[in-house]
């Protein structure tokens, strides 16, 4: 089945810093990866899909990167501020058409003044 | 406003008691789920229904039932036989099929006393 690692301890970073957290996964490499935030207490909400076919894909201040040789994915907050600071899940789609996404269990991103 | 609606926010169940969390939503969504999370983990997946009258167990089915005799509604019911029922539940859709974008609802805390 399929394994996905992200950093289990929170990544504190200063305001203004670019954070990076790291998705990993292992077996099936899939056809694409979905990046979603998730505020204490509340649902997560997507942010970001990547193709296998896409190295990087940005939305203001946000960027993915998808490395289906290394078997990761990278992303990246620029110029962050406090109101960034949530945990952020990847997730995988399924090798075969039936089976459900994927997620990890998220990194919780701090970011101080 | 277009979403998904979860209710109750927090419930309290008694040991032996069966609970049902209601879900519904105005999307026009086919796939329904419902996940489970517990503290500093990831999510886990207990039914999904693609279509109405039609639904499949997940990942942690056992000691959880659910029905969709509507699009819109999708309940799920903690059975007494779910021997560690305390966690954070959330409702999610997506358009067309189980392979896209996943849309939360922003959960429901349940705790047995």
């Amino acid at each position: 089945s399929q394994k996905i690692e992200q950093n289990s301890e929170a990544l504190n970073i200063q305001e203004g810093k670019t954070a990076t957290l790291t998705c990993n996964y292992t077996n099936y490499s899939p056809a694409y990866l979905q990046w979603y935030r998730q505020d204490p207490g509340r649902g997560p909400v997507f942010l970001l899909l990547i193709r296998e076919n896409e190295k990087e894909k940005r939305k203001e201040r946000l960027k993915v990167t998808f490395d289906t040789t290394l078997k990761q994915s990278l992303f990246h907050i620029t110029a962050s501020q406090p109101a960034d600071s949530a945990t952020y899940l990847c997730a995988l789609d399924p090798p075969q058409a039936g089976n459900m996404l994927t997620f990890g269990g998220g990194t919780r991103l701090m970011v101080k003044p | 406003d277009g979403g998904i609606t979860q209710s109750p926010k927090y419930l309290f169940r008694k040991e032996g008691q069966n609970v049902t969390l209601s879900c519904e939503q105005n999307l026009n969504h086919d796939a329904m789920y419902w996940y489970r999370q517990d503290p500093g983990q990831g999510l886990r997946l207990i039914y999904y229904s693609q279509i109405v009258n039609d639904f499949q167990k997940g990942d942690i089915a056992e000691g959880y039932s659910v029905s969709r005799e509507k699009k819109e509604s999708f309940p799920l019911t903690v059975t007494s036989a779910q021997k560690n029922p305390t966690a954070f539940y959330l409702c999610a859709s997506s358009i067309g099929g189980i392979r896209n974008t996943i849309y939360f609802g922003e959960g429901s805390w349940l705790t047995v006393v």
